[in-house]
């Protein structure tokens, strides 16, 4: 399958600070990918679909400006934790699904970033 | 985005199939079934996919039955490393279309 990569894998911060995480579609373009979250024994949930050349769409209850989606290119999208909390140390997870979409397409998943706030 | 219900837990016995029960009744007919497993503390990893026929590839095989309002799947001869929380989801084949997550069945494998 496609191999999608995040980094960093886990971060650490200070409270009010900002952390940038990537993710990459390696052996595929992608015009779209997605941000998810997921709470210590919980699922996963949906934050965010991120578009190549536009502005992100975000689910309802999801602050835009608190989670920064850039998209740049066709294998690279950007979350950006804003003025982190405590309450936002969570498991950040990004997908991406092939630019050819159809009925062969199929969304892929990064390992993951884990990030907690101090 | 039609909605799927699972067992929330399934234990298996080393070497034998492994078989995953899901319910999508309200499923529409572009829809597709997608199956994912997540390990923990790792990112969802794909499984397998259809549309109405049966599927298989080297991992697992998906059964959806002909209305389309349930399926199962199947791993052959589960092993221990197969224990994950498992999630059926129904989606469209747009490039854009979400993949939601539910609570999944978590599996697991006993020696």
């Amino acid at each position: 399958g496609a191999v999608v990569s995040q980094h960093p894998s886990w971060v650490i911060c200070k409270s009010g600070t900002s952390v940038k995480i990537e993710c990459r579609s390696l052996d595929f373009q992608a015009t779209t990918m997605f941000w998810y979250r997921q709470f210590p024994k919980q699922s996963l949930m949906l934050m965010a679909t991120s578009n190549e050349g536009s502005k992100a769409t975000y689910e309802q209850g999801v602050e835009k400006d608190k989670f920064l989606i850039n998209h740049a290119s066709l294998t690279l999208s950007t979350l950006t934790v804003t003025s982190a909390h405590p309450e936002d140390s969570s498991f950040y997870i990004c997908s991406a699904r092939a630019a050819s979409g159809g009925p062969r397409s199929t969304q892929y998943f990064g390992p993951g970033t884990r990030l907690t706030v101090l | 985005d039609a909605k799927t219900t699972q067992p929330t837990s399934m234990d298996c016995a080393e070497g034998r199939a492994a078989n995953l029960p899901c319910n999508h009744s309200t499923i529409s007919g572009n829809e597709y079934v997608y199956w994912y497993r997540q390990i923990h503390s790792q990112g969802p990893q794909y499984i397998i996919h259809g549309l109405k026929n049966n599927e298989t590839n080297e991992m697992a095989s998906l059964i959806i039955t002909e209305d389309r309002k349930s399926s199962t799947l199947i791993l052959p001869h589960a092993t221990l490393r197969d224990t994950a929380v498992y999630y059926c989801i129904v989606s469209g084949y747009s490039s854009a279309s979400k993949i939601i997550f539910g609570s999944g069945t978590r599996l697991s494998i006993r020696p």
